[in-house]
């Protein structure tokens, strides 16, 4: 079964805390992308990886950083540096960046800040 | 800027058509996308339209682009209690080549027995 997969779908840290959020596709996709969706928004933009060992950031990358050593795995580390890290993310791939944008997105994850 | 506008909120009964409109600033994107997301769920393609386009059916779904005046509308036909959901709209920033979608609030639709 091909797909994205997230872990975990709830996860709760305290302040002050960084927490690495999982993402992995089996769909053998270049492109992998985080976004973040706060109740009565759309999605934003964190950061984007074109291809392996490469990526650029987002609309909204400050207090995030990521990795991208294997072409499956992309995952997303919120620092304490993000203000108000709360919110459901969600991370998703497409075949690639430049001829098709389709893109296929995880369950998501749950983070709760307190 | 690059831009997507939705409505909020839309409530049909079952049985009915639904509507959901969206409107876009980046006359240059090369596909428009809508997704659907249930409650607690990850966001689903439902279909797309390439920006030369007119219309584009795919059973009970029909998309409708009007590049003239930037206006894309997704009609559910006979709407049934599981369409319920978000319905995200998105265009791809055709002039960044980065594959980024830009996307709208997203619309509620609440179907009513």
């Amino acid at each position: 079964d091909g797909g994205i997969t997230q872990s975990p779908k709830y996860l709760f840290r305290k302040e002050g805390q960084n927490v690495t959020l999982s993402c992995e596709q089996n769909l053998n996709h270049d492109a992998m992308y985080w976004y973040r969706q706060d109740p009565g928004q759309g999605l934003r933009l964190i950061y984007y990886s074109q291809i392996v060992n490469d990526f650029q950031k987002g609309d909204i990358a400050e207090g995030y950083s990521v990795s991208r050593e294997k072409k499956e795995s992309f995952p997303l580390t919120v620092t304490s540096a993000q203000k108000n890290p709360t919110a459901f993310y969600l991370c998703a791939s497409s075949r690639d960046s430049i001829i098709s944008y389709e893109q296929y997105f995880g369950p998501g994850t749950r983070l709760t800040v307190t | 800027g690059e831009d997507v506008e939705q409505s909020l909120f839309l409530s049909v009964r079952e049985g009915d058509s639904s509507v959901i409109n969206c409107t876009y600033t980046d006359s240059s994107s090369t596909y428009l996308y809508w997704y659907k997301q249930e409650p607690g769920a990850g966001l689903q393609l439902l279909t797309y339209i390439f920006s030369n386009m007119d219309m584009k059916q795919d059973q009970r779904l029909t998309v409708l682009l009007n590049k003239k005046d930037k206006h894309l509308s997704l009609r559910i036909a006979d709407t049934q209690t599981g369409d319920s959901a978000i319905y995200f709209c998105a265009e791809s920033g055709g002039s960044s080549n980065t594959g980024k979608l830009i996307f709208g609030q997203g619309t509620t639709l609440q179907v009513k027995p």
